[in-house]
């Protein structure tokens, strides 16, 4: 059974730094490219950051390019998003995506709970 | 960035009716275009991807339809567990992007 756990949410202050993590078990994790997409409260979706399955590749969406870094552990099947200089808009709940095939198309067919991050004074 | 755009923002259907949801994209996207629906508190889950295939365990009642940049997606007999929020998501080209989303609920 696939399962994605992520953690590491929490509050921090305006400028801050926050690490997420995403656990991912039940699939060979590094045959998958693997992205984080964030909902603030009470909106919709929006894809922040991607990352090939060998680590190779990444891609950011213009709001956290500069900000925030995509990397991940294929030993330890761990995917990690490091968020620097964080903004209140930056509110919100980050769910990690595993992309539904191997090769190529980025649909995601299995997401995580999702963790809350929360950038206020 | 390829803008998607949902239509409606919110559709009210009756229980045992068809629900019929739009999506449209800023320039073609060919077949790369999936849909999920979010039940409050939940993370989404996805029903088709490929404009039209339907993913692993999801019902028959669920239809994808369309290519280029005009897409349907289309419940046959509303359930009601069916009454969420359903957002199409481009993969065609980078950043990836969602529509705004569409809430269906029970008229």
């Amino acid at each position: 059974e696939v399962q994605l756990v992520e953690s590491g949410g929490g509050l921090v202050q305006p400028g801050g730094s926050l690490r997420l993590s995403c656990a991912a078990s039940g699939f060979t994790f590094s045959s998958y490219a693997m992205s984080w997409v964030r909902q603030a409260p009470g909106k919709g979706l929006e894809w922040v950051s991607a990352i090939s399955g060998s680590g190779g590749s990444t891609y950011y969406a213009d709001s956290v390019k500069g900000r925030f870094t995509i990397s991940r552990d294929n030993a330890k099947n761990t995917l990690y998003l490091q968020m620097n200089s964080l903004r209140a808009e930056d509110t919100a709940v980050y769910y990690c995506a595993k992309d539904g095939q191997a090769v190529g198309a980025h649909q995601f067919d299995y997401w995580g709970q999702g963790t809350l991050v929360t950038v206020s004074s | 960035e390829i803008v998607m755009t949902q239509s409606p923002a919110t559709l009210s259907v009756s229980p045992g009716e068809r629900a019929t949801l739009s999506c449209r994209a800023s320039q073609s996207v060919s077949s790369n275009l999936a849909w999920y629906q979010q039940e409050p508190g939940q993370a989404p889950r996805l029903l088709i991807y490929g404009a039209s295939t339907r993913a692993t365990g999801i019902p028959a009642r669920f239809s994808g339809s369309g290519s280029g940049t005009e897409f349907t997606l289309t419940i046959s007999s509303l359930q009601s567990e069916d009454f969420a929020v359903y957002y199409c998501q481009q993969y065609d080209n980078w950043p990836i992007t969602f529509g705004q989303g569409t809430r269906l609920e029970i008229k």
